[in-house]
């Protein structure tokens, strides 16, 4: 069946580091991949989405790219800031299958000032 | 706009006592959804809706009842609660078309505690 690998952390970064948070999937369709954020205390919130191979989401500094050839949507983000201390996770929707989501298990990131 | 909203956000309950969380949408979604979250266990789903008049079973539904009343309102109930669904529980909504396509939309959680 459909699953989603993500790093496990938990990471520890300066602000201003680089961050990476790998992503990895087995799908039976064609699916769509997405990263979602969990501040402390909330649900979660959509932070960016690829929907097609080669696609790049980005939103708030943060990027993916959705590379079929590797199963792979790594969140990545240049320059880190401490108020993105949260939950991150990876989640894809096959649209050949349920199209329920599937998530990864969450990758928490805190940033130090 | 709301969103999703869920009541309530807190809750303590005895062992065997039960109780039913209520979780709303005003996106007119036909998809709801309900997850338990753990530490070091991600989202695990319990029970979804594809439509109104539909439920089905997810991934850890035992110990649980849902009830997609109307499009929408999804609400769960615990019979008997134990200590082992002590838990955060988040209802979720998704997208069907256009831009917002297979998002789901998280409510802000019910944090509930078994003693």
């Amino acid at each position: 069946g459909d699953s989603v690998t993500q790093m496990e952390g938990p990471v520890t970064l300066s602000e201003e580091a680089f961050l990476t948070i790998n992503c990895t999937y087995t799908a039976t369709g064609y699916p769509s991949l997405f990263w979602y954020v969990q501040y402390p205390g909330e649900g979660l919130q959509l932070l960016l989405k690829a929907t097609k191979a080669d696609d790049k989401g980005s939103n708030k500094g943060f990027e993916a790219t959705y590379r079929k050839e590797t199963t792979s949507f790594h969140l990545e983000k240049g320059s880190v800031q401490v108020s993105d201390s949260a939950v991150y996770f990876c989640a894809l929707s096959d649209r050949g299958g349920s199209e329920k989501l599937v998530f990864g298990k969450g990758t928490k990131l805190t940033v130090n000032p | 706009n709301a969103g999703v909203t869920q009541t309530p956000k807190f809750q303590v309950l005895k062992t065997g006592q039960s109780m039913t969380l209520q979780c709303a949408q005003d996106m007119n979604h036909n998809s709801m959804y309900w997850y338990r979250q753990d530490p070091g266990m991600g989202l695990r789903l319990i029970y979804y809706s594809a439509s109104e008049g539909t439920t089905d079973k997810g991934e850890v539904p035992n110990g649980y009842n849902v009830s997609r009343l109307n499009k929408r309102e999804f609400s769960l109930r615990l019979e008997s609660a134990a200590p082992s669904q002590t838990s955060v529980y988040f209802c979720a909504s998704q997208g069907e078309q256009g831009a917002n396509y297979n998002e789901q939309f998280f409510g802000p959680g019910t944090r509930l505690t078994v003693l």
